[in-house]
């Protein structure tokens, strides 16, 4: 089983705040790594597929990175509205395997208050 | 990009009894999915559908408990049998295209 983890688990800011959550991976037999944005009753939304390290990536008021030599990638919103509040998750792809066959984090719950 | 539309969006069920959930894609896509996401957890891998074959499970799930059939390139469905109050999770289909994953809405069950 791969340990895949993100913090911190939830996060309350006020609008206008910048935030950024942590996903920490196994660095070896790395192949992938994507965010997803999940609201409630709606489907997760695809937001960074990261492969490189040294990656970065951006979309908007949000961006990633990634470090695979240590195994971990940040996202980061900037100016968090209230439409941003969802749960956001990360998934890692191993090496050789299905590009569906995802290992997930528990996610980061994010509200932003108005 | 794959639309996948999920259903039920949520069911209530009486423990002993079983559901079948529903996973229609848009488009043809050669594997598909089923995820557990159980209150507190991560999303768990279930077992991988490929049409034409059997369901490919993952440890901890099996298929009396979890029969799938994938009958054609376009739907998939998910039955949890028996259920129980541990079954009360959030059970979410996907598929990949183009290097991409894409999911449905997910159903929520709840097992009482």
């Amino acid at each position: 089983i791969l340990n895949v983890e993100q913090s911190p688990q939830s996060l309350h800011v006020q609008e206008g705040d910048s935030t950024n959550f942590t996903c920490s991976f196994p660095s070896s037999n790395f192949y992938a790594l994507h965010w997803y944005r999940w609201e409630t009753a709606k489907s997760p939304e695809a937001l960074f597929v990261m492969t490189l390290n040294g990656d970065e990536k951006k979309k908007g008021r949000i961006s990633a990175t990634l470090n695979t030599k240590e195994g971990y990638s940040y996202l980061y919103i900037k100016g968090s509205q209230p439409e941003d509040s969802a749960t956001y998750l990360c998934a890692f792809l191993v090496r050789g395997s299905t590009l569906g066959r995802l290992y997930f984090g528990r996610g980061t719950q994010l509200t932003v208050w108005p | 990009s794959a639309v996948i539309s999920q259903k039920p969006s949520r069911d209530i069920c009486q423990r002993g009894t079983s559901l079948t959930i529903q996973c229609q894609v848009d488009s043809q896509v050669t594997m598909m999915f089923w995820y557990r996401q159980q209150p507190g957890q991560s999303l768990t891998l279930i077992a991988t559908a490929n049409q034409g074959s059997e369901a490919t499970y993952e440890s901890g799930f099996v298929i009396d408990k979890f029969p799938i059939s994938r009958p054609n390139l376009t739907f998939s469905t998910l039955t949890v049998s028996n259920m129980s109050p541990e079954d009360s999770s959030i059970y979410l289909c996907s598929a990949d295209q183009n290097t991409e994953a894409f999911f449905g809405q997910g159903t929520r069950l709840t097992v009482v």
